[in-house]
């Protein structure tokens, strides 16, 4: 099977930044996807990744290592809205739709 | 549509009851996928369609899941003989293709609950 780890929960303050890890064991890598998750609601997509290096999209970047198998997704100046679950996901086939996600990242900004 | 729409959005239902849940993809989209998503869990892939047919179905739990395409627009995913461990949030999305880095749009998803 697929193994994708995230931390189960992070706490921050408006303003502030957060990092959120996401480290990935899987049979083959064709792309990693971040979506966000507010509370009741459907996963809506953050960024997408398929080369090494940082995607910058405002206030949010998305930052790619295939040979460690690890991403981060970095989100700057805080704000209350983002309190939300945040979900790494994976496509590992190249024609193979599918993506695996992780368990979710729930991040609390706090005033 | 303007964005994926599932329906019902609540199911309860017992034990022993079928029931069939639908899935509205956006209008322009050829690709659909099911999910389960357990509370506090990511998603969990159960199958896939791509306008009409259905190349994937790897991820159904068992026999007593079934999906259906037929005109390669509205979806249903039918669950026969519901079981309580079968309650989870069923979420459908749906992407313009299905390569390269085409978004997967997700619904708001069904609550079934099996009493």
């Amino acid at each position: 099977g697929q193994n994708i780890d995230q931390p189960t929960e992070m706490t921050a303050t408006e303003g502030a930044i957060v990092q959120i890890n996401c480290t990935y064991q899987t049979s083959g890598f064709n792309g990693l996807f971040w979506y966000q998750q507010h509370a009741g609601e459907a996963p809506t997509f953050l960024s997408y990744n398929v080369l090494d290096g940082l995607e910058e999209k405002g206030r949010f970047s998305s930052f790619l290592s295939r040979s460690k198998g690890y991403s981060y997704l970095l989100l700057k100046e805080l704000q209350m809205k983002d309190s939300a679950s945040y979900l790494c996901a994976v496509r590992t086939r190249r024609n193979d739709y599918k993506l695996s996600f992780g368990a979710g990242t729930t991040v609390t900004v706090r005033a | 549509g303007a964005g994926v729409s599932q329906s019902p959005r609540y199911k309860v239902t017992k034990r022993g009851q079928d029931v069939t849940l639908r899935c509205d993809p956006i209008s322009s989209h050829a690709t659909l996928y099911w999910y389960q998503q357990a509370l506090g869990q990511g998603p969990e892939f159960l199958t896939y369609f791509n306008y009409e047919a259905q190349p994937d179905k790897s991820g159904l739990p068992s026999d007593r899941f079934s999906a259906e395409r037929p005109e390669g627009s509205i979806s249903t995913l039918t669950i026969q003989r519901t079981e309580q461990r079968d309650s989870a949030m069923y979420r459908c999305a749906s992407s313009f293709s299905s390569g390269g880095t085409d978004t997967q749009y997700f619904g708001p998803g069904t609550r079934l609950t099996v009493l």
